[in-house]
């Protein structure tokens, strides 16, 4: 079956480490992102990627960074720089240049601080 | 500014009922794109519908259905016949700008839906 696998499901961190989650699709889509939802709030984009070894920040790029070495996975690693890493983490992916083709999502990373 | 806006935390439906979830979005780009997802407890974000900017009419898939107000900036979500499984998060994000490229979507802060028997 196609589509987008994270892991881990659940992380736990202690404070000052980086931690990096991972994000692989199947569905040979030329576009991924990250995305960060806190309790209660919609989702914040962090990192996109349009195409292999290339990446834009998003809204809340700081204290993150990603990279894109192939088409099929986008690790995102979140940095000790990052104030407030406790959040879920989901991880999307679309078809590149089409207007109404929908994002998938993965099941999510839920990340917490320790 | 508040680029979609979801005024309504909360809904409490009775079985069977239809119910509108609200979503008003603000965009100065001629072309945009309007997306629904549906996020249940597990997590995972689920593509419902979607309307175009350019498109004459709304969009509906299956019991979904999008009552897009263009004037007014209004891309209202209808659920007919509303089930015990359709209980969850409900969002409404926004895709700007050009049409070859990334979905970079926008998205409010999503109305919790819940169905009772």
């Amino acid at each position: 079956d196609g589509g987008i696998t994270q892991s881990p499901k659940y992380l736990f961190r202690k404070e000052g480490q980086n931690v990096t989650l991972s994000c692989e699709q199947n569905l040979n889509h030329d576009a991924m992102y990250w995305y960060r939802q806190d309790p209660g709030q919609g989702l914040r984009l962090i990192y996109y990627s349009q195409i292999v070894n290339d990446f834009q920040k998003g809204d809340i790029a700081e204290g993150y960074s990603v990279s894109r070495e192939k088409k099929e996975s986008f690790p995102l690693t979140v940095t000790s720089a990052q104030k407030n890493p406790t959040a879920f983490y989901l991880c999307a992916s679309s078809t590149f240049g089409i207007m109404n083709t929908e994002a998938f999502f993965g099941q999510g990373t839920r990340l917490t601080v320790v | 500014a508040q680029k979609i806006t979801q005024t309504q935390p909360g809904m409490f439906v009775q079985e069977k009922e239809a119910v509108t979830l609200d979503c008003t979005y603000d965009t100065s780009d001629p072309s945009y794109g309007l997306f629904w997802y549906k996020q249940p407890s597990s997590g995972e974000m689920i593509f419902l519908i979607y309307q175009g900017s350019y498109d004459q009419q709304n969009a509906t898939e299956g019991r979904y259905s999008l009552n897009f107000q263009k004037a007014r900036k209004s891309a209202n979500l209808v659920i007919s016949a509303s089930q015990l499984g359709d209980s969850a998060m409900y969002f409404c994000a926004m895709r700007e700008g050009e049409i070859q490229g990334a979905q970079k979507l926008v998205f409010g802060q999503g109305t919790r839906l819940t169905i009772n028997p």
